[in-house]
């Protein structure tokens, strides 16, 4: 049963630290995506990558934000230095890169930044 | 641009009464939209999709939903829900020819089922 697999699942830190958040996508899966989730906003887009290449970061505060793809199995996202408002739950999805396909979403990494 | 938006943020219903969850669109273009399910702690995963062809479209767990292009509509209905149906629906869309990155999100509509 292939899934997204995302590390850590919970990550408890201090605000000026850095995160970094991992991701697995599904084998095969061409694009993969980074979705920000949290009660104000609901579900927002962060970046996604085509073929490991980035195609939108739009979404992403450029500043301490930053996302790669160093290989096809893993993607990250990293927030140096962190602040409270970064608090959230963190979702990678993947997906086979047609506007018609279904993308399959990992559990999330729930992030606090005290 | 389009856009996505889901009328109701909370839905709460009784144990096997009937559900359903409003979505409308805006596109001047076709569109493809999906309803998607997120439990409890857990990501977001896909109950129905629809893509072309017939507008009523069959899911996962008993679920269902009708393209109404005249109304711009794609509500998500469920006969008789059960306790496990307790969860939170997005419905998303985006255009042909489109990017699977231009995935549109509603704000999600909390189903609260009660025994």
């Amino acid at each position: 049963d292939a899934r997204v697999t995302q590390t850590p699942r919970h990550k408890v830190t201090e605000m000026g630290q850095e995160v970094t958040m991992r991701c697995q996508p599904i084998l095969g899966h061409n694009t993969v995506f980074w979705y920000r989730q949290t009660m104000m906003q609901g579900l927002e887009l962060l970046a996604y990558f085509r073929n490991r290449a980035p195609l939108d970061d739009s979404g992403m505060p450029k500043d301490r934000f930053s996302a790669e793809m160093p290989d096809a199995t893993l993607a990250t996202l990293k927030i140096q230095p962190s602040e409270p408002r970064d608090s959230a739950v963190y979702f990678c999805a993947s997906g086979l890169g047609l506007a018609s396909e279904t993308q399959y979403f990992g559990p999330g990494t729930r992030l606090l930044v005290l | 641009a389009q856009s996505v938006t889901q009328l109701d943020s909370q839905v709460p219903v009784f144990e096997e009464a009937p559900v359903e969850l409003r979505c409308n669109y805006s596109s001047s273009v076709s569109v493809y939209l999906f309803w998607y399910v997120q439990y409890p702690n857990q990501g977001l995963q896909l109950l129905l999709k629809y893509l072309s062809g017939s507008t009523l479209v069959k899911g996962i767990n008993g679920f269902e939903a009708e393209f109404n292009k005249s109304q711009t509509s794609f509500h998500l209905r469920k006969p008789s829900v059960h306790i496990s149906d307790t969860a939170e629906y997005f419905c998303a869309g985006t255009t042909y020819g489109g990017s699977q990155g231009n995935l549109i999100f509603g704000k999600g509509t909390k189903l609260s089922v009660k025994p």
